[in-house]
């Protein structure tokens, strides 16, 4: 089964503070992902990175910044956490390719921001 | 540019047929799916359609697809409680990198 595990479920920051958000992922896969969520807006996608050290711009990523320095683990960073990047912040992975490859998603991590 | 759109909350009697709608943008999208999301989880896979379909049926889901509306929806039959949840439906674009668009969510309430 593919796994993809979060670092924390539940995390409370003070605005300024600078905070990482880990992603792992057990079955090798190229691609991974980072979403947030937001009642009514559904999931909106942050970053991508479809190889090591690689990575792309997804539909909002101000004020956020990426890291793959290994194929397993993609960690989101919010530099100088502000109250308005309280979100659940979901991390997926898939594999690259044409096929159906579906996305599998960890459990979520839902940061408050104070 | 990509936007796709579904209703908010569906709340329906135990038994009774579940429909979710979803309309999306682009008329590229290779495959359509729908995801699930129970209370406190990530999102799971519930079924999938590929461009070239009208219909697929898997068990009691049926997905219906209106390409030339760009309408995709999900029929649950027979719903029970432990279908309440979340559901999402999402277009692929972009070749290899398997790049999603989410809608916003439909929050299905079952009533006993």
């Amino acid at each position: 089964d593919v796994k993809v595990t979060q670092s924390s479920r539940y995390l409370v920051k003070r605005t300024g503070e600078k905070v990482f958000l880990e992603c792992v992922q057990d079955m090798d896969h190229e691609n991974m992902f980072w979403y947030r969520q937001d009642p009514g807006l559904g999931l909106r996608l942050i970053y991508f990175s479809y190889d090591v050290k690689m990575k792309e711009k997804g539909d909002i990523p101000e004020g956020y910044s990426v890291s793959r320095e290994k194929k397993e683990r993609f960690s989101l960073i919010l530099e100088s956490a502000s109250t308005n990047q309280t979100s659940m912040y979901l991390c997926a992975s898939s594999p690259s390719g044409t096929g159906i490859y579906e996305q599998y998603f960890g459990p979520g991590t839902r940061l408050t921001v104070t | 540019g990509e936007d796709v759109e579904q209703s908010l909350f569906l709340s329906v009697r135990e038994g009774d047929s579940s429909v979710i709608n979803c309309t999306y943008t682009d008329s590229s999208s290779t495959y359509l799916y729908w995801y699930k999301q129970e209370p406190g989880a990530g999102l799971q896979l519930l079924t999938y359609i590929f461009s070239n379909m009208d219909m697929k049926q898997d068990q009691r889901l049926t997905v219906l697809l209106n390409k030339k509306d760009k309408h995709l929806s999900l029929r649950i039959a027979d719903t029970q409680t432990g279908d309440s949840a979340i559901y999402f439906c999402a277009e692929r674009i972009g070749g290899a990198t398997n790049k999603l668009i989410f809608g916003t969510g439909t929050l299905l309430a079952v009533q006993p």
